[in-house]
């Protein structure tokens, strides 16, 4: 699987949109890009994923360079219980694949 | 949506013994589940992925005989931590996969042995 790289942690005023970046630049063709967060002493929470074209769900938007080579999440009005740990993965979307979680974002929304 | 349930959420035992954790998909059927575990402020780490019928996979550096882990059918696995020590005092997560859907988590196990 393809690694990623995403900075340790940021701070995010509540309201304001909160970009967090990702960086996958061996993903391979058929990899997706899948993002979770987890909040304190909680399984890790779906959030969206994508393989080339920008999503966007009721929670964030998925932005994806058209090389692929990196991405970037928008939770377009933070909250203060946005506060948690983002994990971007990449991943075969096929039977079987296993998620591998690196350190994450550590993502502080602050009032 | 998908939902998976894990139980006990909180379980203390006494060295030695041995504690079994249940993960179960609620409303789909997982052909493949997997077993993560986290030690304070560092990330999930993989231990194994089960399959349905078979045997399960093992991350290296996870020993098999003392992480016994069961995929009886498409809705339940099970992971059972034999002869428990206090470094094997962690939070267990399990993640459940629909063929060829996404992944979802149980709320996880807290596990204290002492």
């Amino acid at each position: 699987d393809a690694k990623t790289t995403q900075p340790t942690s940021m701070d995010c005023a509540e309201g304001r949109a909160a970009n967090l970046p990702c960086n996958h630049s061996t993903i391979s063709g058929n990899e997706y890009v899948y993002w979770y967060r987890q909040i304190h002493s909680q399984g890790p929470q779906y959030i969206i994923h994508g393989l080339k074209n920008n999503e966007t769900n009721e929670m964030a938007s998925l932005i994806i360079t058209e090389d692929r080579k990196s991405s970037t999440l928008i939770l377009p009005h933070a909250t203060l219980r946005d506060t948690a740990v983002y994990y971007c993965i990449v991943t075969q979307r096929e039977y079987g694949n296993k998620l591998v979680f690196g350190a994450g974002t550590i993502l502080r929304v602050k009032s | 949506g998908a939902v998976v349930s894990q139980h006990p959420s909180r379980v203390i035992c006494k060295s030695g013994t041995s504690v079994k954790i249940e993960c179960r998909s609620l409303d789909f059927q997982a052909t493949t589940m997997f077993w993560y575990r986290q030690f304070p402020k560092q990330s999930l780490m993989l231990m194994a992925t089960s399959n349905e019928g078979s045997k399960a996979t093992y991350e290296q550096g996870v020993e098999k005989d003392k992480f016994l882990i069961n995929h009886a059918s498409l809705t339940l696995s099970t992971l059972t931590v034999t002869s428990a020590h206090p470094e094997d005092s962690s939070f267990y997560i399990c993640s459940a996969k629909q063929g060829g859907g996404g992944y979802t988590f149980g709320s996880g196990t807290r596990l204290t042995v002492v």
